[in-house]
């Protein structure tokens, strides 16, 4: 099925590990974005890809990097974990003026203990 | 900063009955305006989008309104069931010429049988 993958699903690392969070896409689309999504804060945009080769601070990338490797994947980097970042992360991608808003994967669950 | 609001963390409504979740904004009137379903432990999932030249958008069961003068959009679920229980989630474009938009912290619907 067309969609955005994410992996992993599930991860726990420890203060100070770092990790890669990987992120596919199968519809040609343009832009791609990482969220995260913390209790009562809602969704928080990380960083944001309009396309490939072009990278843009969201609203909380301290502690962040990205990398839109081509146009289907853009990855996400802890270098450093910390326990604040313990969250629920979620790629996506879209069409710049589609009528089918985003497409978002199923999430990886991070706890950094 | 553009603020958005969503009445109520959770609503209560008796299936059957038709179901209305608030979504309102603060500053510079939105492009357009997104409402997304999102399922315990899974990604947001699109449902609808509306422009601003648009008062009503329909899919099936669902409505969506935009009145830009009150700053406002109603997202209507008709003849409710139980399994139209979710959060549900606006979204708002960012105007800054790309594709970004911010989300609310979205309304918790439960359809009591």
């Amino acid at each position: 099925n067309a969609g955005v993958t994410q992996t992993p699903k599930f991860q726990v690392l420890k203060t100070g590990q770092s990790m890669t969070l990987q992120c596919a896409q199968d519809m040609n689309h343009n832009s791609m974005y990482w969220y995260r999504q913390d209790p009562g804060m809602g969704l928080r945009l990380i960083y944001y890809s309009a396309s490939e080769g072009t990278t843009d601070k969201g609203e909380v990338p301290n502690g962040y990097n990205v990398s839109r490797l081509n146009k289907r994947e853009f990855s996400l980097r802890l270098e450093s974990a910390a326990p604040s970042q313990t969250s629920v992360y979620f790629c996506a991608s879209s069409e710049r003026g589609s009528n089918y808003g985003y497409t978002f994967g199923s999430g990886t669950r991070l706890t950094v203990v | 900063s553009q603020k958005i609001e969503q009445n109520s963390e959770a609503l209560n409504i008796q299936e059957g009955k038709t179901a209305t979740l608030t979504c309102n904004y603060t500053n510079y009137s939105p492009a357009y305006l997104q409402w997304y379903r999102q399922d315990p432990g899974r990604g947001p999932v699109f449902l609808l989008l509306i422009r601003e030249n648009e008062k009503e958008k329909r899919k099936e069961r669902l409505k969506v309104t935009f009145d830009t003068t009150l700053k406002q959009s109603l997202f209507h679920i008709t003849a409710s069931q139980p399994a139209d229980s979710a959060t549900y989630l606006c979204a708002l474009d960012m105007s800054q010429g790309d594709d970004k938009i911010i989300f609310g912290k979205g309304t918790r619907l439960h359809i009591l049988p």
